[in-house]
């Protein structure tokens, strides 16, 4: 089955630095990439739309400027947490559509990346 | 705006008892609808979709847009189903798939 990989699985920093994860897609091609939020015990929060080649869209609530996302080729999205709060520890999964399948909206996901922000 | 609703944060039966996990959704346009499942410590994988008509794991839904429901059914639990189960809708009117979740139900399997 398709596979996405994310990394760093966790990664703790400073307040103020900034932070890339990366997301990829290992055995398809993917022009439509998902970022994603989860606080403890809840559900995914869409962040943003992530289209190679494009820029992203977001969701209402969401800064642009605070979290950055590059699609820069089929198979990688990577998103920047700008700095760094500690109101922005959590967890960021992203997943991808494969863009092979047609009209199938099947979406795949990574296995997430834990931040926090000391 | 579409929306999903699982009713139920939390759902608990013994082994070999049925399941009914619910989910009721608003969206104006065809729905497409999904079931995701998250065990513990690993990531969001997909269960079901409800144009595949499928059964996986014991598992199936049916689409019932008089009620707007997609409820999870599964005859007879088993404890390695204990998990969390996440009803989603795509945007499939639209170009980009936007999946939209509900909060989740955690279901325990008792021996």
């Amino acid at each position: 089955g398709a596979v996405v990989s994310q990394h760093p699985s966790r990664v703790i920093c400073k307040s103020g630095t900034s932070v890339k994860i990366e997301c990829r897609s290992l055995d398809f091609q993917a022009t439509t990439m998902f970022w994603y939020r989860q606080f403890p015990k809840q559900s995914l929060m869409l962040m943003a739309t992530s289209n190679e080649g494009s820029k992203a869209t977001y969701e209402q609530g969401v800064e642009k400027d605070k979290f950055l996302i590059n699609h820069a080729s089929l198979t990688l999205s990577t998103l920047t947490v700008t700095s760094a709060h500690p109101e922005d520890s959590s967890f960021y999964i992203c997943s991808a559509r494969d863009s092979t399948s047609g009209a199938t909206d099947t979406q795949y996901f990574g296995p997430g990346t834990r931040l926090t922000v000391l | 705006a579409q929306r999903v609703t699982q009713p139920e944060k939390l759902l608990s039966v013994f082994k070999g008892a049925p399941v009914e996990l619910k989910c009721n959704y608003s969206y104006s346009g065809s729905p497409e609808l999904f079931w995701y499942v998250q065990y513990s410590r690993q990531r969001l994988q997909l269960l079901l979709r409800h144009i595949s008509r499928e059964s996986i794991k014991g598992f199936t839904a049916d689409l019932n847009k008089g009620e707007t429901s997609f409820h999870l059914k599964k005859p007879f639990a088993q404890e390695e189903d204990s998990a969390m189960y996440y009803c989603a809708l795509s945007d499939s009117g639209g170009s980009n798939y936007k999946l939209t979740f509900g909060k989740g139900t955690l279901l325990t399997v008792n021996p």
